[in-house]
């Protein structure tokens, strides 16, 4: 079945320097690949998302990429601050769709 | 902003008894959706609706089941609870119409002793 590999499972950064997570799915007909961020004691909160007929796309200090043909998408922070610990999880669906798809999730540890 | 709200945050239950989960949407959404969080295994769906009164399985929908009787309340059902059903419950809604952002309650811990 549809199936969304994330890695690494754990992270941990210096405060300043940068921090990637990657993701690969199986389902050739995905075609939206949302991010969501999980802060302790929370439920998971979207902060970024692409579509398929986009590469990259770029909010402040966050950053996707996409890569269709390899079935790769990846989350890029930079200059990482504290309050960027947390979950992280890369997902896919396609329009219309109503399954996401959810990696397992990559728990970010930004030291100061 | 869109608010999820879902009843209980903790809740602890003992094996077979029948366990309410209650989500309630405030942004007129058309999909509701209930997930279940463990760790090392991410979010998983066990049941959605599309609409008042219809619904669907989602990849793990033995041992539950739901009830959407207005269009912002989502309810979860254990039947039976039992202990492989301790974890971590989230709500979610989108609105529908090829947007497929989910906004997401804050949980409910489950524990079944």
């Amino acid at each position: 079945g549809e199936n969304v590999e994330q890695h690494p499972s754990t992270l941990s950064v210096q405060e300043g320097d940068s921090a990637v997570i990657k993701c690969t799915y199986s389902d050739s007909a995905s075609n939206y690949f949302p991010w969501y961020k999980q802060e302790l004691g929370k439920g998971p909160q979207l902060i970024i998302d692409i579509r398929s007929n986009v590469g990259e796309k770029k909010d402040q200090r966050i950053a996707v990429t996409l890569n269709k043909t390899a079935k790769h998408f990846s989350l890029h922070i930079t200059e990482t601050q504290p309050e960027d610990s947390a979950v992280y999880f890369c997902a896919a669906s396609f329009t219309g769709g109503f399954k996401t798809i959810f990696g397992a999730g990559t728990r970010l540890f930004v030291k100061a | 902003d869109v608010k999820v709200t879902q009843s209980s945050r903790y809740l602890v239950k003992r094996t077979g008894e029948k366990v309410f989960l209650e989500c309630v949407q405030d942004m007129d959404h058309e999909n509701m959706f209930w997930y279940r969080q463990d760790p090392g295994l991410g979010l998983r769906l066990i049941y959605f609706s599309y609409d008042v009164k219809m619904k669907e399985k989602g990849d793990i929908p033995e041992g539950y089941s739901v009830s959407r009787e207005k269009k912002e309340r989502f309810s979860l059902i254990l039947e039976s609870a039992s202990t492989n059903q301790t974890s971590m419950y989230l709500c979610a809604s989108s609105l529908g119409g090829g947007d497929e952002k989910l906004f997401f309650g804050s949980g409910t811990q489950l524990s079944v002793l």
